[in-house]
């Protein structure tokens, strides 16, 4: 156990429609980093935050948001959903300090339909 | 650009043989080094990492890696496979810097055989 948790584990949806990924991180950890997997690929950066900001941006969509909030939990928003959306998505989190490694959470597994 | 490359993208062992996954990195100032592991449906998990000191290291479930600065290179390596080390495996480096702190790999997934 990684000690970050998401939810849900599992969602399917519809095109066009909007979903809410939750991401809490280890006890301690002030980043968070979001990625996407799709079909065992590799993984695709997302996003960073760090202690309630943006740290970082990557390949992430204008369709999707994210935020950190004061209790440190991440939410990542996908809107208009598209097939090719349909990915693993992982959360992670790290102290910042001593060149710390990432903690993966077991991820969310959206598909859409 | 700073990146990491692992030139193979599948690699087959028999089980009981030594077994290595290959990576190399290119980025400015130290590297800090890692490898993970990702069984199917499951996120990654940490295997081992680099940060300074000696240049073998020794990790999780009997792998090791070797970092070689002249060669930029951070393989890992296990002397016997077995067969529930297939998986995918992926090297990452995190920078010193601000913005965007861990690079990964494309993954190498490998497959010991009975």
């Amino acid at each position: 156990d990684s000690g970050v948790t998401q939810t849900p584990k599992h969602l399917i949806t519809a095109t066009g429609q909007r979903v809410t990924l939750r991401c809490s991180p280890r006890s301690g950890d002030l980043s968070v980093y979001w990625y996407q997997q799709s079909l065992d690929q590799g993984l695709q950066f997302l996003i960073q935050y760090y202690n309630g900001e943006e740290r970082a941006k990557g390949n992430i969509l204008e369709r999707f948001s994210a935020q950190q909030f004061p209790d440190l939990h991440s939410e990542l928003n996908l809107s208009s959903l598209e097939l090719g959306d349909s990915a693993l998505y992982f959360c992670a989190s790290s102290v910042d300090w001593d060149h710390g490694e990432l903690f993966f959470g077991e991820g969310s597994r959206l598909t859409v339909l | 650009a700073q990146s990491v490359a692992q030139p193979e993208d599948q690699v087959n062992v028999a089980e009981g043989n030594p077994l290595t996954v290959k990576c190399t990195y290119s980025v400015s100032g130290n590297p800090y080094l890692f490898w993970y592991v990702q069984y199917p449906n499951r996120g990654l998990q940490f295997l081992l990492k680099y940060i300074t000191g000696d240049n073998l290291v020794k990790g999780s479930y009997g792998f090791e890696a070797e970092f070689n600065k002249s060669q930029t290179s951070f393989h890992l390596k296990k002397p016997s496979a077995l067969v529930s080390d297939s998986a995918l495996y992926f090297c990452a480096v995190r920078l010193d810097n601000y913005g965007q702190n861990f690079v990964f790999g494309p993954g190498t997934r490998l497959s010991v055989l009975p």
